[in-house]
């Protein structure tokens, strides 16, 4: 059964910051998903990747394989990006999911 | 606008009182699937359907019935709801075809029961 860890819990930062969050699965996946999930509860598709590296704006995702580890980058946080962020370890029939990381950027 | 469409978005109902929670997409995705997310439990995957006619229990799928008689609809059924079926539920697609394809989520329900 695949686990999956996401750091840190919660994440306290200043606008401008450059934000990580980290997450690590201990079996092989097909696809590795970052979500972004905010206050009001509605959960977005950030990022879907099964190698290297994808950059949307200011967020960037990438992977190691090997290492079975993924990182959810933010440039130049804002507090719009005040969110819940969810890693997902993608299967063919299902996704896990990891427990989220609670940013909070300040003005 | 592609998108998935639960209702209702918020329901209040009593023990044991059938309800159904539908799930609607219009994107032609064959694969759909329902989740239930609660406090320092996550999400977690109810029942999901590859296609048409076709559903499978995922890791929570006690209480809950699923069909999948169309491809766009999926409904979420609780033939006799329980109070710690209390959540918020999240239905979503994808398509089955191999590339990078991402998940579409609906706005979520949060259901009580008492």
């Amino acid at each position: 059964k695949n686990e999956v860890e996401q750091s840190p819990q919660n994440l306290t930062a200043q606008e401008g910051e450059f934000i990580t969050i980290n997450c690590s699965y201990s079996v092989g996946i097909s696809a590795l998903h970052w979500l972004q999930q905010h206050p009001g509860g509605g959960i977005v598709s950030l990022f879907m990747l099964s190698s290297g590296k994808k950059k949307h704006g200011r967020l960037i995702a990438t992977i190691n394989i090997q290492e079975k580890h993924s990182s959810l980058h933010i440039t130049a946080s804002h507090p719009r990006d005040s969110a819940v962020y969810i890693c997902a370890a993608g299967y063919n029939n299902d996704m896990r999911f990891g427990a989220g990381t609670r940013l909070t950027v300040k003005p | 606008e592609a998108q998935v469409t639960q209702n209702p978005r918020y329901l209040i109902t009593v023990t044991g009182k059938k309800l159904t929670v539908t799930c609607s997409q219009n994107m032609n995705h064959e694969y759909m699937s329902w989740y239930r997310q609660d406090p320092g439990l996550g999400l977690r995957q109810i029942y999901y359907s590859m296609n048409v006619e076709v559903t499978d229990k995922g890791d929570v799928p006690e209480g809950y019935k699923v069909s999948r008689k169309e491809k766009r609809n999926f409904p979420l059924i609780l033939e006799s709801p329980s109070p710690n079926q209390t959540s918020l539920y999240f239905c979503a697609s994808r398509t089955n075809r191999q590339g990078n394809y991402g998940y579409t989520f609906g706005s979520g329900t949060r259901l009580t029961v008492v």
